[in-house]
Formats: structure tokens, sequence, C-alpha cells
């Protein structure tokens, strides 16, 4: 299953409102989750079976979709969620990840 | 406090041996399948293996199929990643990471540098 995210890149301010959108190759229900990765550090899960927030996550990111569609939302931005975000398929082995959107400054 | 300490990584020539290690502690070791996940310098992020708690399951990226092995030790809570016949191409930084379905823990990872 291959995943496909848009945008790539992404130039946002603080207090933006910003979506990222992943599809995937085939119908996946809502086996994905949502990781951030700042960089040197190690991915953080945000957001699994496509809506259910982890716990700790901030309650401004939001994930929604099933199927072949899914987005990430974060409802305003903060200085510290500028990072690079992927989604990765929970529905069959491989578990491939999306390339990567990164979120920086405007 | 769940941790996950990777160790074992280092500078090998292609076609040269490595063995990773994943140190779990905070969290019942024997509850839970592992994942490693690799990420080459400036690149997205790539998965590699899968394990199930009891190492009955096993699942490779096609990429590494014939040449890594994954393997756990849960009486020492560890996870290994056994790299045989590496390339260029490996070289990435591995992470080991507490996997349910999705992976909420990761370890900070190790450097792997394929490089003659």
């Amino acid at each position: 299953i291959q995943l496909t995210q848009s945008p790539s890149f992404l130039s946002a301010s603080v207090g933006d409102r910003v979506t990222i959108t992943c599809r995937a190759s085939q119908a996946i229900s809502s086996y994905l989750a949502w990781y951030q990765q700042k960089p040197g550090k190690a991915p953080k899960l945000l957001i699994y079976d496509a809506s259910t927030l982890q716990s700790g996550v901030p309650s401004r990111f939001s994930g929604s979709g099933s199927g072949t569609e899914f987005t990430l939302t974060i409802s305003s931005l903060l200085p510290e969620d500028f990072a690079t975000y992927y989604c990765q398929q929970l529905d069959s082995y491989p578990r491939t990840f999306g390339q990567g959107t990164k979120v920086d400054f405007k | 406090e769940v941790q996950l300490v990777e160790s074992g990584g280092g500078l090998v020539q292609p076609g040269g041996s490595l063995r990773l290690s994943c140190s779990a502690s905070g969290f019942p070791f024997t509850s839970y399948s592992m994942t490693w996940v690799r990420q080459a310098p400036g690149k997205g992020l790539e998965w590699v293996s899968y394990i199930s708690s009891n190492g009955n399951t096993i699942y490779y990226a096609d990429a590494v199929k014939g040449r890594f092995t994954i393997s756990r030790d849960n009486a020492k809570k560890s996870l290994f990643l056994q790299m045989n016949n590496l390339r260029g191409e490996d070289t990435a930084v591995y992470y080991c990471a507490r996997t349910t379905y999705s992976s909420d823990y990761w370890g900070q990872g190790t450097l792997v540098t394929v490089s003659s």
C-alpha cells in the first residue's frame, strides 16, 4: 500500500489552521496513524485509527477520514508545531509511511 | 517510564554485518510487539521489520528481506536486528519502537553508516 501526502512542504504562521492530506493507494478503512518528528528526534505518535488522539497530545491536533483519504488538522499552529508530519497505514504489512510533510515558518 | 535504548550502530564496509540491539524498560516487554524503522539522512521514515510479542510472527520490508533478521529475547527485554550484506542504501538512523497497531514509544535511534 502506497501513501501519498500533500503538500510535501507547507509554509505557515503561528495561529494558522493547517491541513495535511494522506491518500492511500487502496482502501485501508480507518487504519491510519499520524506522527510528528522534529529535527534530530524520534517520531512521536499523534493520532491512531485515523481520528483517535494519543494520550497527552493537545486537542488542537485532529484527524479524520477513512478508506483512501485522510487529513491531519492543526487548528491553530503553535511555535512547537513546526515539524515534519508522517502518516502510516496500519492495515497490512509492510506498514508503509507517507513521504512526509514539512511545516515551516512562512 | 517507558524507555527504549538502541545500540550497536557504527561504520561498516559494504558487504559487512552489524547487529543492533534495543533494550526496553518501564513496560511489560513480553506483552508488546516491536518494530524497527529507519531514516536515511535527510529522508523520510522507512518501515523495516516487525516481530510479535512471542516472536512467532515476523515481517520484513522487501528492501531488507533475506539480509536482515529480527529477533527478541523476552527474558532480557531486548530486541535485535541482525544486518548482513549491508549496502550503501542501508545507511540510516535505526529506531526501535513499541508497537500495538501504531508505534507509541520510540528509542532515540542508532546511526548505521555503510561506506568503504
